[in-house]
């Protein structure tokens, strides 16, 4: 079974600069995640998908930041514009259903660094 | 809210035993995760434990006690390969959301 895919794998762009990422979660996996995780720090929830509408966005910086995922399938973040502190790793995880049970697996990450 | 503690850096000999404490306040729990992640990769899942105990998969066992908001995750025989961050998450009641600690990281030292 394939697993979570994203790209790019590595980013480097200028503050004030807009950047998008790509996340192809596992087949069959209605649920999808975005986590920012700073370097030395545990991941934080962005962003949570149930099929194609959003659950929970509360800790989503809405000013810069914008996720979609249209079909319920792949999903995009993006960030306009770019500030020095959005360097990390962002983590796209996807799990089967959302129930208490679920097991969310996890994406190689793209490693952002905004200078 | 939720808050997840465990301690940031943890050495170990390989062959040995090490246990990884993390603590927990929450406003709603349905279950606590454990993590491995390996420097410059993704977390990838060890663990999951809902109702108070000990459960064990091979080298690695956790232990949940709900009612002191508390658990850990225990790795035996010790291996090189051993070495990484292990994360401790906490599901919460709403959403199901994840919230994860800031994460151990063990080195195992031969």
């Amino acid at each position: 079974e394939a697993g979570v895919a994203q790209s790019p794998r590595y980013k480097i762009i200028e503050k004030r600069q807009s950047v998008a990422f790509w996340c192809n979660p596992i087949s069959g996996h209605a649920t999808l995640y975005w986590y920012q995780q700073i370097l030395g720090q545990g991941p934080k929830l962005l962003i949570q998908f149930q099929n194609n509408g959003v659950v929970d966005d509360s800790q989503l910086p809405k000013d810069r930041f914008s996720a979609e995922r249209l079909k319920g399938v792949d999903s995009t973040l993006k960030i306009q514009p770019a500030k020095l502190e959005d360097s990390a790793v962002y983590l796209c995880a996807s799990s089967p259903g959302g129930d208490s049970t679920d097991t969310q697996y996890f994406g190689p990450g793209t490693r952002l660094t905004v200078l | 809210g939720q808050n997840i503690d465990q301690p940031t850096e943890m050495t170990a000999t390989e062959g040995a035993i090490v246990q990884i404490n993390c603590t927990y306040q929450t406003s709603g729990f349905n279950g606590l995760f454990w993590y491995q992640q390996h420097a410059g990769e993704a977390p990838t899942f060890l663990s999951y434990n809902v109702l108070d105990g000990l459960e064990e998969k091979g080298r690695f066992s956790s232990f949940l006690s709900r009612s002191k908001g508390y658990s850990y995750l225990l790795l035996k025989e010790l291996q090189m390969k051993d070495s990484a961050s292990y994360l401790c998450a906490v599901k919460g009641a709403a959403g199901n959301k994840l919230t994860f600690g800031g994460g151990t990281r063990v080195l195992v030292k031969p």
